[in-house]
C-alpha cells in the first residue's frame, strides 16, 4: 500500500543535542510537509518542499531545518532542541500544492521528548 | 484572514447513534476546500472527507458525510452509526491558495469524540 512512513515513532533527546527525524513516502507526491503539534493543539506548519523548492513558514524558528535529498525522503533537523520543542512531529505529502483540492496524507508522526 | 472554528471541545455519543461535529469557517476567497481529519490517540492524522467550495452536492464517504452550508459558512461532519473505534480527536481544516501560488491548510482546534458502549 502506498503510504507515508516516519521513523522513529518515539524519539528522546537531551536538551541542546541535535536530532533528526525521518519521513519517507511511496505515493510519489511532489510535496512534502513538516508540522509540529503540541499537546491538545492543532498542527502547525513548519515548512514544505515542492520537489526541491524549499518553503519556510515566516514564524518557523531557525533551530528547525529540513532536507529533501530525493522525491521519497525528507528530514527534519532540530539543531539545538529546547524543552519547548517537545511535540508530535507530523510529516505529510500531497500531489500538488497549487490548488484547493490537494489532499494532504499524513504519516503516523514522531513523538519527541526533550530531557 | 482565513479562520476555522470548532466550538465543541468534546462530544459524547453512544455506540450506533449518529453524531454531528460542528465546523465554521471564514474566508473571502470564492475558491477553497474543506477537510475533516481523524486523529486517534496513536497520533496519525487520517483523512476522512473533502468538500470543494464549488461542489453542489454534500460529500459522503461511507459512514461520514459533510453537511456543507455555504451561505452559513459551515461544514459539519456527520458520523452515522458510531462505533467504539470512532473515539478520537477530529479536526476540520480549510485549504486555500496564497498569493505566492502555493496553497496552505489551516486547522481548527479540534473536537474530541468519545463513543460509549
Amino acid at each position: 500500500d502506498a503510504m507515508v512512513i516516519q521513523n522513529p515513532r518515539y524519539q528522546v533527546t537531551q536538551f541542546g543535542k541535535p536530532v533528526t527525524l525521518s519521513c519517507s513516502q511511496t505515493l510519489n507526491h511532489n510535496v512534502m510537509y513538516w508540522y509540529q503539534q503540541k499537546s491538545s493543539q492543532a498542527p502547525k506548519l513548519l515548512f514544505h518542499y515542492y520537489d526541491k523548492d524549499f518553503n519556510n513558514e515566516a514564524d518557523t524558528p531557525d533551530n528547525f531545518q529540513s532536507r529533501r535529498p530525493n522525491t521519497s525522503f525528507c528530514f527534519l533537523d532540530i539543531r539545538s532542541p529546547g524543552l519547548g520543542d517537545a511535540a508530535m512531529y507530523l510529516c505529510a505529502t500531497s500531489r500538488e500544492t497549487s490548488g484547493v483540492t490537494d489532499t494532504q496524507y499524513f504519516g503516523p508522526g514522531t513523538r519527541l521528548t526533550v530531557l | 484572514a482565513q479562520k476555522i472554528t470548532q466550538t465543541q471541545p468534546g462530544m459524547f455519543v453512544q455506540e450506533k447513534e449518529a453524531v454531528t461535529l460542528d465546523c465554521t469557517y471564514d474566508t473571502s476567497d470564492p475558491s477553497y476546500g474543506l477537510f475533516w481529519y481523524k486523529q486517534p490517540s496513536s497520533g496519525e492524522m487520517i483523512f476522512l472527507i473533502y468538500q470543494g467550495s464549488y461542489d453542489q452536492q454534500n460529500a459522503t464517504e461511507g459512514r461520514y458525510s459533510l453537511n456543507f452550508q455555504k451561505a452559513r459558512k459551515s461544514a459539519n461532519l456527520v458520523i452515522s452509526a458510531s462505533q467504539l473505534g470512532d473515539s478520537a480527536m477530529y479536526f476540520c481544516a480549510m485549504i486555500w491558495a496564497l498569493s505566492s501560488g502555493y496553497s496552505t491548510l489551516t486547522f481548527g482546534k479540534g473536537t474530541m469524540l468519545l463513543v460509549s458502549p
